[in-house]
């Protein structure tokens, strides 16, 4: 069965320095998005992008953040100074569609830890 | 700021047992969808529910989606200790396509 796989698992980085998380959605999905689970909260949206350009952003997502599919098959979320508050599971998702009926599917997550 | 409240927030009930969870809004919602998530994994989609009044069976698990499209209860009829889990609902709500996700329910059943 096709599954959103995302890389690395877990990532330890130093306050301040440059991370990039790393996502294959599912093949024949168009619309992508990141969201963010830190330890204890809920689930929340950081970004979605379509056609090769964010379609909606959240106000977490500030300038520190930004995303790319850089290829046919990749879709990177990339922080640029993280900060100790940026540790959280970081959760990409893959859509067929958009709006009614979004029906996303989650990769496993990459559990970043900022020190 | 749109909110989905879920309730309740914990349960822990004996196997054999019926429960119901509740999502609910103050807003529309164009769709809603019912996770499952297990500890340090994502949440896995187990239904996504659309038109106002719906009904979805999946086995043991009903979900229904209320009139007005604000509120949701998932149903799971003769619990198993396989069930344990957090579900959470999710709604996309007609403003655009982010899911808006609730606090989710940990759900324990007891052998």
């Amino acid at each position: 069965e096709p599954e959103v796989t995302q890389t690395p698992s877990h990532q330890v980085t130093q306050m301040g320095q440059e991370v990039i998380l790393r996502c294959v959605p599912i093949s024949n999905h168009l619309y992508f998005y990141w969201y963010r689970q830190i330890l204890g909260q809920k689930v929340e949206f950081l970004v979605s992008f379509y056609n090769n350009e964010i379609s909606e952003k959240s106000e977490i997502f500030d300038d520190q953040f930004s995303v790319e599919r850089p290829d046919g098959s990749n879709f990177t979320l990339k922080i640029r100074s993280t900060k100790l508050e940026d540790s959280a599971m970081y959760f990409c998702a893959s859509s067929k569609r958009q709006g009614l009926n979004t029906e996303a599917f989650f990769g496993q997550g990459t559990r970043l830890t900022v020190v | 700021t749109q909110l989905l409240e879920q309730s309740p927030q914990f349960l822990s009930i004996q196997e054999g047992e019926n429960l119901t969870v509740y999502c609910n809004s103050s807003s529309v919602f164009s769709s809603l969808q019912w996770y499952r998530q297990e500890p340090g994994e994502g949440p896995v989609l187990l239904v996504t529910v659309v038109t106002g009044g719906e009904v979805k069976k999946l086995k043991r698990l009903t979900f229904q989606f209320g009139d007005a499209r604000k509120d949701s209860s998932l149903h799971i009829t003769a619990a198993q200790p396989g069930d344990t889990g957090l579900y959470l609902c999710a709604g996309a709500y007609t403003s655009g396509s982010r899911l808006t996700f609730g606090e989710g329910t940990q759900l324990t059943v007891n052998p």
